[in-house]
Order: structure tokens, then sequence, then C-alpha cells
């Protein structure tokens, strides 16, 4: 199992352009979400999807779009990057949305706006 | 909103000894768990210990244990007889029994010294 896939590793971006990071899982699981990690202050939630077609907003959504249109996929969209969305990103997923069930994380993408 | 509290930036800890690092969070919920995540410079994100909030008895998984005071609101994470690999980032994290979206606190740098 490859568990939890994000693409790309690392990107470096210009103010105002647009990027797509790519998030999979192979473990067909209900619930996906994204993190940031700033320094000094850990996981905040972005947005998350509890299933297919179905998303919501975390805690720090402004500036990115998501959407699921099948199980395995979760990208995280910048429409207009700025230097603020300079962070590593994490894609995590777990079998349902209960808060009993353990997150799967993916490795992690570093984005630079430059 | 939930809030977690980790107060020790950074800590270091002898090889071979125990250290304790300490999380404090606060929620008025009575269905929730908790748990601490090991970062190492991977920066891959690792299930270290989780507990259910409605057990009285405190996890522990190998060398791991925590200390749950539900009235104190405290989880405080015990690693004994640490290693050179233990050093990491350790983050306390929380969320409500109904779903997956995870609170973090804003980490501790452990280090481990020879």
């Amino acid at each position: 199992n490859a568990g939890v896939t994000q693409t790309p590793k690392f990107q470096v971006l210009k103010t105002g352009q647009s990027m797509t990071l790519q998030c999979a899982q192979d473990m067909n699981h209900e619930y996906m979400s994204w993190y940031r990690q700033d320094p000094g202050m850990g996981l905040r939630l972005i947005h998350y999807s509890v299933g297919a077609g179905i998303t919501d907003q975390g805690e720090v959504p402004n500036g990115y779009n998501v959407s699921r249109s099948t199980t395995e996929d979760f990208p995280l969209r910048l429409l207009s990057a700025a230097p603020s969305q300079t962070s590593v990103y994490f894609c995590a997923s777990s079998y349902s949305p209960s808060g009993a069930n353990v997150l799967t994380f993916g490795a992690g993408s570093r984005l630079t706006v430059l | 909103a939930q809030t977690v509290t980790q107060s020790q930036p950074e800590m270091s800890v002898q090889e071979a000894e125990t250290v304790t690092l300490s999380c404090t969070y606060d929620t008025s919920e009575s269905d929730y768990y908790l748990f601490w995540y090991k970062q190492p410079p991977s920066r891959q994100m690792i299930l270290v210990i989780r507990q259910e909030a409605y057990k009285q008895q405190n996890a522990t998984e190998n060398r791991f244990s925590v200390n749950f005071q539900k009235a104190a609101k405290s989880f405080s994470l015990k690693i004994s007889d640490s290693q050179l690999g233990d050093a990491a980032m350790y983050f306390c994290a929380y969320s409500t029994g109904t779903a997956s979206k995870l609170t973090f606190g804003t980490g501790t740098r452990l280090q481990v010294t020879l």
C-alpha cells in the first residue's frame, strides 16, 4: 500500500501564480483533509472532506479551493499564490470522519511563494 | 473553540533517561480523543500514542506513556529510556468524538544527547 501520496514534494511559485497540490490515498478512506504547518504554529486545518462530493472549510481556508470528485483524490488549489501561503502542506486521511479514527498523513509538500 | 497548549518549545534529555513533555487543552466536550504525534527531520507525521477521554487508564506504547488528567485537562507524554531516534518535534493534538478534525499544539522540539 502506498498510503497517502502527495505531489509535488517541493514547489517554488511567484506571487499571483496558481498551482494544485495533489493528494491521493489508496486505502478507501472516506475522510480526507489538508493542513498547513508554519513555524511556531503547529498544523492548522485548511479544508476537509467527509466523502466524494462533500467538502467543508477548516480553520484557515482563505486562498485555497478543494474538490472531491473521487474517493481517492483530494487536490488543493491555490488560485493566486501569496507569500503568506509559503508553508509545508500535509494531506491526511482516515477511514471515517469519526474522531476515534487515526489520521494517516502524507509526507508533506513544501511550498515557497516569492 | 478547542485549544491545545504546549508550553515547552524545546526540551533536552540524555540518552537512556526519561523525559516528560507537557500538554494542556481546553474543551467543553465530553467525548474526545487526544494524540501525540512525532515529526522527525524527514517531516513525516508519525502517531506515537492515542488516548480516549472516556478511558481512565493511561495509554502506553512500549517506552511511551501518557499521564491523562481529565479534570485538569492535562495530557503529558513520558518517554522512558530515551534513544537518539526519539529526537524530533512532538505535537499534542485533540479531536472531538464526532470529527477527525485535529487541533494541534505548537510543538515541543526534543533533543537527545549522548
